[in-house]
């Protein structure tokens, strides 16, 4: 059974730093793997997604790596801001059809 | 294009009382998937159908949720009766087969 852990469960930085987020999954055959973005009260927002053949994706500030070998992806935020403040998830897929198996999530704040 | 509907966005009920919620997935979506979010966790899948038949629902506690997706388009979930702990976000999402997940804005449940 696929478990995947997010450390650490919160972190507070102030504006401006550079921020890793961890995230850790048991079962390295997976199809893809995704971060999400949650804002309190609110549904989640695709951030990036990793197909199991990459190594990394960026979009702006955001890059992600994958090394699925060891069972490990992070996540990487330059130049934080406060508009970063959310509950940042990964998620991996065994297969194309298959659900998603999430991690707890890191609560971020970034203080102004 | 329009995104994953649901309502109503909060419900508030009493243990043991009956509640169902509603998921208008993105058009041309066939996969429909149902999570619950309990506060401080990740979301875990309740039940995923393609169209409108269930493709997993193993994790879906039968004997008080059900679910169903009548013409392979919109779908309720039910808790009936309701227990405390099934106080929880009730995350909607579709997408393409193998595709990409898009999520609502989710269905706040308070059992009390």
């Amino acid at each position: 059974k696929q478990e995947v852990t997010q450390i650490p469960a919160a972190l507070s930085v102030p504006e401006g730093e550079n921020l890793v987020l961890n995230c850790s999954f048991t079962d390295s055959a997976i199809y893809n793997l995704q971060w999400f973005r949650q804002d309190p009260g609110k549904g989640l927002t695709s951030l990036l997604l990793i197909q199991s053949s990459q190594r990394e994706q960026t979009s702006g500030r955001l890059n992600a790596s994958l090394d699925k070998s060891s069972g490990r992806s992070t996540l990487y935020i330059a130049a934080s801001q406060p508009g970063d403040s959310a509950t940042y998830l990964c998620a991996v897929r065994r297969g194309a059809g298959n659900m998603l198996t999430f991690g707890g999530g890191t609560r971020l704040m970034v203080k102004p | 294009e329009a995104g994953v509907a649901q309502s109503p966005r909060y419900k508030i009920i009493e243990k043991r009382q009956s509640v169902a919620f509603w998921c208008n997935p993105i058009s041309g979506h066939a996969t429909l998937y149902w999570y619950q979010q309990i506060l401080g966790q990740g979301p875990k899948l309740l039940i995923q159908f393609q169209n409108n038949g269930v493709v997993d629902d193993s994790q879906l506690p039968k004997d008080r949720f059900s679910a169903e997706r009548l013409k392979g388009v919109d779908s309720t979930l039910k808790i009936q009766p309701a227990k405390l702990e099934d106080s929880a976000v009730y995350l909607c999402a579709s997408s393409p087969p193998g595709y990409e997940q898009y999520f609502g804005p989710g269905t706040r449940l308070t059992v009390t």
